[in-house]
C-alpha cells in the first residue's frame, strides 16, 4: 500500500472548518483513500474514505485532487469533540481485502 | 452485539505469564483484525483473519504471539511468557464481507510488570 504523509498537529478554532491535509504521491490506480480518527483512549473511527470523485457524509467531507496525489478531509463546522488523531491511509480496494496501515496521524487540537 | 466487544478491558500480569485476549466480533462480519498501540504511539498491525484462516499474520513480533478464531466469530489473541515490552493496549477490529470499513473495540489494556 502507498505510504502517506500527514502533518503531526493542527489547531482550529471551535465552530470554523478544520482542513487535514493529506500526500500520497505514490498512489495507484485501484487504490482507495481512507480517514479514521482516534479519540484519546478510544478505539479508532472510520469517517470517510473514496477512490477519485469527492465525498461526503454526515461527518465529514473528502476532497481528492484530480491527480490523486492528495487529499483532504474537512470538517465543516469543528467541535471540541472533534479534538483527536485523524489517521489519512490508503488502501487496495473498498472491500475487506486486508489490513490497514496506520501511519503516525494528525492531531488535530480544536480549541474554544 | 451492537460492536465489537474485548475483555478484559484492563489486564495485569507478571513478567513471564501467559495471558489471552478476547474479541467478539460484530455479528455477520467475516473480517477480524488485531492491533496493538504502546502509549503514545500509533496502531501496529498484528494479524487478520478472513473467516477462520488467517491470511495475513505478517504483523505478530514473535513466536510468543499466537491468534486464533472458532466459527468465524470469536478470536483469541495469546502471549506467552509475556515481556515488559507486550505492554500496550490490543485492539480488535471487525468489517463486513466486501467492505472496507473497520469498527474497533475499545481495546485491552496489558501491564507486564
Amino acid at each position: 500500500d502507498a505510504k502517506t504523509t500527514q502533518p503531526p498537529s493542527m489547531d482550529c478554532a471551535e465552530g470554523r472548518a478544520a482542513n487535514l491535509p493529506c500526500n500520497h504521491s505514490t498512489i495507484s490506480g485501484n487504490e482507495y483513500v481512507y480517514w479514521y480518527r482516534q479519540i484519546h483512549s478510544q478505539g479508532p473511527q472510520y469517517i470517510i474514505h473514496g477512490l477519485k470523485n469527492n465525498e461526503t457524509n454526515e461527518m465529514a467531507s473528502l476532497i481528492i485532487t484530480e491527480d490523486r496525489k492528495s487529499s483532504t478531509l474537512i470538517l465543516p463546522h469543528a467541535t471540541l469533540r472533534d479534538t483527536a488523531v485523524y489517521y489519512c491511509i490508503v488502501r487496495v480496494g473498498s472491500g475487506n481485502t486486508g489490513k490497514l496501515i496506520f501511519g503516525q496521524g494528525t492531531t488535530l487540537q480544536v480549541k474554544p | 452485539g451492537a460492536g465489537v466487544s474485548q475483555s478484559p478491558s484492563n489486564k495485569v500480569t507478571e513478567k513471564g505469564k501467559d495471558v489471552e485476549l478476547r474479541c467478539d466480533p460484530i455479528s455477520g462480519h467475516t473480517a477480524l483484525y488485531w492491533y496493538r498501540q504502546s502509549l503514545g504511539q500509533g496502531l501496529e498491525f498484528l494479524i487478520y483473519f478472513q473467516g477462520n484462516s488467517a491470511p495475513d499474520k505478517s504483523g505478530l513480533p514473535s513466536d510468543r504471539f499466537s491468534a486464533e478464531r472458532t466459527g468465524g466469530s470469536v478470536s483469541t489473541l495469546t502471549i506467552q511468557r509475556t515481556q515488559q515490552e507486550d505492554s500496550a493496549v490490543y485492539l480488535c477490529a471487525s468489517s463486513r464481507p466486501g467492505a472496507g470499513e473497520l469498527f474497533f473495540g475499545e481495546g485491552s489494556r496489558l501491564t507486564v510488570l
